[in-house]
């Protein structure tokens, strides 16, 4: 069980958005601006879409973006495009002392 | 720009241990965090702990705590991570990050990911 709770999966259509939700507590994603989201394509490592909720790494195009609100997260993606299609992953800093970082589960994204 | 070069698949039997390498280049050695995360076939990202090679000592994610040691060599510039008395639960790809302790809560930069499969 996945610290962090994300939807399994989620669709759209070319040209549309998407948001895809990551809800965790007051301990992790409610309680710090450290919440990060990773693509993952099939049998490749996971690459760096958001950081501290919002911000874009350098080459990330600003068609990804991300939010907060309480003990929930949220990154949208507007006129996907095939290539979007890919596992996405979000993680928190978390002050759990059994921990450092929390995944979500991941959520599958297809593009129909 | 920074690369990590992880070392190679293994096939390890149940109770024995595993050491996989991580060889960093284009960045800070001695300040950049280093994390191991791993992930089982068709699941999710689990993180085992990290290490900031300027302070030595590591964080270990609890469930870990006593099984796994993660160490940086300097004069080398590379990460290991050694995971002990392995089950069939632990077959799973292990990939090095830059981040995740100290001040870099996120994983900038990724491993090409190891295959360790336990098997007797």
């Amino acid at each position: 069980q996945s610290a962090l709770t994300q939807p399994a999966s989620v669709s759209g259509s070319p040209g549309q958005s998407i948001t895809i939700s990551c809800t965790g507590t007051s301990s992790d994603v409610g309680g710090y601006n450290y919440v990060s989201w990773y693509q993952q394509h099939p049998g490749k490592a996971p690459k760096l879409m958001i950081f501290d909720v919002s911000y874009r790494p350098s080459g990330v195009s600003n068609r990804f973006s991300g939010s907060k609100s309480g003990n929930t997260a949220s990154l949208t993606i507007s006129g996907l495009q095939a290539e979007d299609e890919a596992d996405y992953y979000c993680s928190s800093y978390t002050s759990s002392n059994t921990l450092r970082v929390v995944f979500g589960g991941g959520t599958k994204l297809t593009v129909l | 720009q920074v690369q990590l070069v992880q070392s190679g698949a293994e096939v390890k039997k149940p109770g024995s241990s595993v050491k996989v390498s991580c060889k960093a280049s284009g960045g800070t050695f001695r300040t950049d965090a280093v994390s191991w995360v791993r992930q089982a076939p068709g699941q999710g990202l689990e993180w085992l702990g990290g290490i900031i090679p300027l302070f030595g000592s590591a964080n270990y994610a609890q469930r870990f705590q006593g099984r796994v040691t993660i160490i940086a060599d300097e004069s080398t510039s590379t990460t290991s991570m050694e995971l002990s008395s392995l089950r069939s639960e632990d077959t799973a790809v292990y990939y090095c990050a830059r981040g995740g302790v100290g001040a870099s809560k996120s994983f900038d930069y990724w491993g090409q990911g190891t295959l360790v499969t336990v098997s007797s």
